[in-house]
């Protein structure tokens, strides 16, 4: 079974550019949640859904962030305009509820120079 | 509030030592606790998770961890560390007790294994 999958892993931009992540969930999982992970620190919730339906959204810094999740499968996170301290790890995780055990994709890693 | 602190930014053990990662957590409801760890440039996998059954929680790679109520705490486990065992351990703590989504994670803890 695959896991979630996450694109790009890898991305580089000039502050002041738009950046997107996107997400793949486990098949048939409900819930995604996308988390931050700052260099040296823990993961921060930013989101997370239950179908198509963002249930806590209130870490995500609304003013440059943004995400959504079309059709209640994959979601895609947004940044515009990026800031150099958006520099971190953007991890998405999913699980077949809220209830249980999440599982996270490897991340995707964004530079902001 | 829900919180986590894990004393130690960095453990070092020789392999074959024994393993101890500490983790204090405050809860305002019975905690559901965790812990991941994550190897370089990947994301986070369980190791194992307390949800209120038995105290003594046994995970993957022979880990395991003791939550104790009195100590508010969640000390992670192993009595012989393997070099494969290098990489970095976060504690988490469910939001809302219920949820094993929304959780606070420490600050981590990196282990390295000495040859």
């Amino acid at each position: 079974e695959a896991g979630v999958v996450q694109s790009p892993r890898y991305k580089i931009i000039e502050k002041k550019q738009p950046v997107a992540f996107w997400c793949n969930p486990i098949s048939g999982h409900n819930t995604l949640y996308w988390y931050l992970q700052n260099l040296g620190q823990g993961p921060e919730l930013l989101i997370r859904y239950e179908n198509e339906e963002a249930v806590d959204d209130s870490q995500l810094p609304k003013d440059r962030f943004s995400a959504e999740r079309l059709k209640g499968v994959d979601s895609t996170l947004k940044i515009q305009p990026a800031e150099l301290g958006d520099s971190a790890v953007y991890l998405c995780a999913s699980s077949l509820n809220s209830g249980n055990t999440i599982y996270f994709g490897e991340g995707s890693w964004l530079t902001v120079v | 509030a829900q919180s986590v602190t894990q004393l130690g930014s960095h453990v070092s053990v020789s392999e074959g030592a024994l393993v101890l990662l500490r983790c204090n957590y405050s809860s305002s409801v019975p905690p559901y606790l965790f812990w991941y760890v994550q190897y370089p440039n990947q994301g986070l996998q369980l190791l194992l998770k307390y949800t209120s059954a038995a105290t003594l929680v046994k995970g993957i790679n022979g880990f395991e961890a003791e939550f104790k109520k009195s100590e508010t705490s969640f000390h992670l486990t192993k009595p012989s560390a393997h070099m494969s065992d290098a990489a970095e351990y976060f504690c988490a703590v469910s939001v809302d007790g219920g949820s094993q989504g929304n959780l606070i994670f420490g600050k981590g803890t990196k282990l390295s294994v000495k040859p």
